[in-house]
């Protein structure tokens, strides 16, 4: 069954240093997000990415983070530099674009800033 | 904005039926799922609901309301490994993008 990976898996990393958060959606699907979860509170919608472009995009979502998609598999999330509040787990998604689509995850990327 | 209410926390018993509520305010609605999350695990999706009515899908339904703004998800003959955190998600108009309730931690107790 095709799936959404993300790497890595964890990522300790010190407060002010840059981290990129690598993600390969479905083949198939055309939009792509990222989501992030602090420990114990809900899943927050940060972006999502269709055509190339930023379609949508949170409050969250400040000059610090930005999104790419270097070649036709790979979806990044950059933080460039990074905060205590950082600390979460992110989740990449992608969907195939349908109506009946439903969000499709990977695993997540825990990321610990000190 | 997006609001989406459901209860914190749950508990019932092996074998037992149990209903999860959830409530929402959105500025747009494309559809409701219901997505299930074991602890440092990713949501998986359980089901999706855009028209009014229950969807069945074996030990599980889910139920949606528009005028309402409600939905349920009903867990039927529950197993331990049913204790997992259940998240009700609304998707607005644009972007196929998912906004989540801050999920509700059910325990299944023997």
């Amino acid at each position: 069954e095709p799936e959404v990976t993300q790497t890595p898996s964890h990522q300790v990393t010190q407060m002010g240093q840059e981290v990129i958060l690598r993600c390969v959606p479905i083949s198939n699907h055309l939009y792509f997000y990222w989501y992030r979860q602090i420990l114990g509170q809900k899943v927050e919608f940060l972006v999502s990415f269709y055509n190339n472009e930023i379609s949508e995009k949170s409050e969250i979502f400040d000059d610090q983070f930005s999104v790419e998609r270097p070649d036709g598999s790979n979806f990044t999330l950059k933080i460039r530099s990074t905060k205590l509040e950082d600390s979460a787990m992110y989740f990449c998604a992608s969907i195939s674009g349908d109506n009946t689509g439903e969000l499709f995850f990977g695993e997540g990327s825990r990321l610990t800033v000190l | 904005g997006q609001n989406i209410d459901q209860p914190t926390e749950m508990t019932a018993t092996e074998g037992a039926i149990v209903q999860i509520n959830c409530t929402y305010q959105t500025s747009g609605f494309n559809g409701l799922f219901w997505y299930q999350q074991h602890a440092g695990e990713a949501p998986t999706f359980l089901s999706y609901n855009v028209l009014d009515g229950l969807e069945e899908k074996g030990r599980f339904s889910s139920f949606l309301s528009r005028s309402k703004g409600y939905s349920y998800l009903l867990l039927k003959e529950l197993q331990m490994k049913d204790s997992a955190s259940y998240l009700c998600a609304v998707r607005g108009t644009g972007a196929n993008n998912l906004f989540f309730g801050t999920g509700t931690r059910l325990t299944v107790i023997p």
